[in-house]
This record gives structure tokens, C-alpha cells and sequence, in this order.
């Protein structure tokens, strides 16, 4: 499964948009692009997720570049709630077994 | 979280003493996983099943055993408890390949 590069941490204003960025250069072509979340001391929660087309459902937007090297996710309207971090995950279609969590993406939203 | 639950959610208990960790879930989902959560390694996976008896080793498998004799329960033992298995750990189910709920994660000190 591809590795994934995202940064470390990332600010955002509250009401802004949130916009996280994954590279994924050696994305191959079945694998999809997993987008999950932690908050603070509970569990992952599943956000989006994508083959090559954008996606969007009632917490965020994924864009995926056309050659799928990158994609971002987007919190349109980033609120306090939406601090927490965030994974990135390319990972064939397949039910877990080989679902790493990477270090992702510790976004803060600020008042 | 909706339809899955851990117990306990929190435990104390001494090296050489064995644990169990129960996953108890009410959405008739076929795959189930442990993961454990430390400090500088991210979510590793432990053990998954993917029904009734039927289950197989992830990452992280030594030292663990499970069970899963009824759909909704699966249960993660530790027969021997060491210091190195002080960590939090997460059940997850999925019925779509790579779409996890997980639970609210169970805390266990090895003293």
C-alpha cells in the first residue's frame, strides 16, 4: 500500500475553511484515498474516502489531483469541534487488515 | 459510539495477571479488530475477525489471543500481562471495506 506524506500540524481559523493536504506519489491504481480523524482521547472517526474522483458528504470535501498523487481534504467551515487529527490512508479495497495510521495531521482550530 | 461498546473502560492490574477485553457490538457487522495505541507508534493493529471463529493476527499479535464465538462479542486476552502492553486499545467493526467504527477505547495500566 502507497505511503502517505501529510504535515505535522496545520492552524485554522474558526468559520474558515480547513484545507489538509496528503501526497500520495506512489499511489497505485486500485488503491483509495482514506480520510480519518481522531479527537482528542476517543476513537477514529471515518470522514471520506475516494477512488479518483472529488467527493463530498455532510462533513467535508475530498479533492484528488488527476494524476492522484495528492488530494486534499476540506472542512468548509472549520469549528472548535473540528480540532483533533487527521489521517490520511491509501490502502487497496480490502476490509483492514492492512489499515496504518500514520502520525497525520494535527490540525488546531483557533477562535 | 452508536452499536459498538468496550469493557472496562479503564483497568489497573499486575504483570503476570491475565485480562480480558471485551467488544460487544450491535450492528451485525462481520469484521471486527483490535488495535492498541501508543505514544510514537500511532494505531497498530493487533488481531481481526472476519466472522464467527474465524479470525487472524495483525501487526502486533504476540502476546494477544482472541475469540469471537458469537457475532456481536469479541474478546482480546492477554493471558500474561507485561509492562509493554500498558496502552489504550480500540475495537473497530466495518461492514464496507475499509469503513471502521470504532469504540471509545480501553485504557489498561500494567503495573
Amino acid at each position: 500500500d502507497a505511503k502517505t506524506t501529510q504535515p505535522p500540524s496545520m492552524d485554522c481559523a474558526e468559520g474558515r475553511a480547513a484545507n489538509l493536504p496528503c501526497n500520495h506519489s506512489t499511489i497505485s491504481g486500485n488503491e483509495y484515498v482514506y480520510w480519518y480523524r481522531q479527537i482528542h482521547s476517543q476513537g477514529p472517526q471515518y470522514i471520506i474516502h475516494g477512488l479518483k474522483n472529488n467527493e463530498t458528504n455532510e462533513m467535508a470535501s475530498l479533492i484528488i489531483t488527476e494524476d492522484r498523487k495528492s488530494s486534499t481534504l476540506i472542512l468548509p467551515h472549520a469549528t472548535l469541534r473540528d480540532t483533533a487529527v487527521y489521517y490520511c490512508i491509501v490502502i487497496r479495497d480490502n476490509y483492514g487488515q492492512n489499515f496504518v495510521f500514520g502520525p497525520g495531521t494535527r490540525l488546531s482550530v483557533l477562535p | 459510539d452508536a452499536g459498538i461498546t468496550q469493557s472496562p473502560r479503564h483497568k489497573v492490574t499486575e504483570t503476570g495477571t491475565p485480562v480480558t477485553l471485551r467488544c460487544h457490538q450491535t450492528e451485525n457487522h462481520r469484521y471486527m479488530y483490535w488495535y492498541r495505541q501508543d505514544p510514537g507508534h500511532g494505531l497498530r493493529l493487533i488481531h481481526y475477525s472476519y466472522g464467527v471463529k474465524d479470525t487472524d493476527k495483525g501487526e502486533v499479535s504476540d502476546g494477544y489471543s482472541v475469540s469471537r464465538s458469537k457475532t456481536e462479542d469479541f474478546l482480546l486476552t492477554l493471558e500474561s500481562a507485561t509492562s509493554s502492553q500498558t496502552s489504550v486499545y480500540f475495537c473497530a467493526i466495518s461492514e464496507m471495506p475499509n469503513v471502521l467504527t470504532f469504540g471509545a477505547g480501553s485504557r489498561l495500566t500494567v503495573l
